[in-house]
């Protein structure tokens, strides 16, 4: 069985800080994805990465997918209030199913 | 206009009852499917479709079972339900059925059975 393992479970931070989140795992998945998922909605995604060592950035915030497509980082810069939710990454293996990792809580506080 | 819209965003019933949930995507979409979300905010798999067929069904009870009339509906059906069926339950779709396709979410049905 393929798992994802996501850390920190919480995270609370300042505004103004950086962080880094990472999803890592034993197996290798054809692709990665990053979801954030706000109360009361559903998840939506920020971000795919297909290719090993592949980096995205989208504003203040950079993904990366390792080497081995194996684990994956999301780092914020310059964290702001509205950055807070719960940040999913979600492996694809290849039957098609999405695979998530437990989640990320964070919390940026003014 | 909303993309995924599942009903009801809420539905409060005593252990035993049946229940189902309707979801509707107005994406064009061919894949479908059902996650249930824990307590925990855990994102797991239950059903996919992909035009109206079942290619993906995790270990779920038999007590659920989806439908998918056509490809932009898929509705979830429960019967007898129990008290560990509480949870968010999402729908989904997604252009096809490659899991690196986006998926698109539906805002959620809040399961409570008591």
């Amino acid at each position: 069985t393929q798992l994802l393992e996501q850390s920190p479970q919480f995270l609370s931070i300042q505004e103004g800080e950086n962080l880094t989140v990472y999803c890592n795992s034993s197996s290798v998945f054809s692709s990665l994805q990053w979801y954030r998922q706000e109360p009361g909605e559903g998840p939506v995604l920020l971000v795919t990465v297909v290719t090993g060592g592949e980096v995205k950035k989208l504003k203040r915030l950079t993904f990366q997918f390792g080497d081995a497509r194996k684990d994956s980082s999301l780092h914020i810069t310059a964290a702001q209030t509205g950055d807070t939710g719960l940040y999913l990454c979600a492996g694809g293996d290849q039957g098609g199913k999405l695979i998530f990792g437990q989640g990320t809580e964070l919390s940026v506080k003014p | 206009d909303t993309a995924v819209s599942q009903t009801p965003k809420y539905l409060v019933t005593q252990m035993g009852n049946d229940k189902s949930i309707k979801c509707e995507q107005n994406l064009g979409h061919d894949t479908m499917y059902w996650y249930k979300q824990d307590s925990k905010k855990f994102l797991k798999i239950m059903f996919s479709y992909n035009n109206k067929e079942l290619i993906i069904n995790e270990t779920v009870p038999n007590r659920f079972s989806p439908k998918s009339p056509d490809k932009a509906h898929l509705n979830l059906h429960i019967n007898s339900l129990e008290l560990g069926d509480s949870a968010v339950y999402f729908c989904a779709s997604s252009q096809t059925s490659f899991s690196g396709s986006e998926a698109f979410f539906g805002q959620g049905t809040r399961l409570t059975v008591v």
